[in-house]
């Protein structure tokens, strides 16, 4: 079964530092991998996805994340964070055969002044 | 585009009663996904449609909880009789069933339940 693992349930960073957050993953073939953002109220918002070919993909937002299979991993990056990024950020890895997600547990992000 | 509508935002009732979530999906997505979001458990999928057809409802807690998709248009989540541990925010998202397609999410609904 796949299975995503977000190591990190609270980050805190100062606004204009860079970010990283980590995203593990277990799965059995080729991933489909996405990252979410959910602001408080609000729904989940596409950040990036990955499904094939250059391993390190853009997103909006200034967001990027990088696909390495050697670490299983996809972790989310960003070079200078805005106060406005503080917000749970979910990864996700999709079944090849359909459209069904699993989430992993979500980054909870603070961002000081 | 409208995106995915949910309604109605917030619910608050009583134990015992009976619950109807809605939903609106995008026009033209023939997947759409009843989601859970608490907490404890975080992110959980309830049951999922493909072309108004129950895909897989493994995750229904309980046959409290049901769903239909009477159409390509509307979907709802009714349970019956709540209990306070239903209390969380309910998702609905829709997508495409081309490869693998980004779920897009509704604002969900707030549901407490006394």
């Amino acid at each position: 079964a796949q299975s995503v693992t977000q190591p990190d349930i609270h980050i805190t960073v100062s606004e204009g530092a860079s970010l990283e957050l980590r995203c593990n993953y277990s799965y059995g073939a080729t991933p489909y991998l996405f990252w979410y953002v959910q602001s408080p109220g609000q729904g989940l918002q596409l950040l990036l996805k990955y499904f094939s070919g250059d391993t390190l993909v853009q997103g909006i937002k200034g967001f990027e994340a990088e696909f390495k299979r050697s670490q299983s991993s996809f972790n989310l990056r960003k070079p200078s964070v805005h106060w406005s990024d503080a917000a749970e950020y979910f990864c996700a890895v999709g079944e090849t055969s359909g459209s069904r997600l699993t989430f992993g547990e979500g980054t909870q992000l603070t961002v000081n002044p | 585009d409208a995106g995915v509508i949910q309604s109605p935002r917030h619910e608050v009732t009583e134990m015992g009663q009976e619950v109807t979530l809605r939903c609106k999906p995008i026009s033209g997505h023939d997947y759409l996904f009843w989601y859970r979001q608490t907490m404890m458990r975080g992110l959980e999928l309830l049951i999922y449609f493909n072309n108004n057809v129950p895909i897989d409802d493994s995750g229904m807690p309980e046959d409290r909880f049901s769903a239909k998709m009477p159409n390509a248009s509307f979907s709802t989540l009714k349970i019956q009789p709540s209990e306070p541990r239903d209390s969380a925010v309910y998702f609905c998202a829709s997508s495409f069933s081309t490869g693998v397609s980004p779920l897009h999410f509704g604002n969900g609904t707030r549901l407490t339940v006394t």
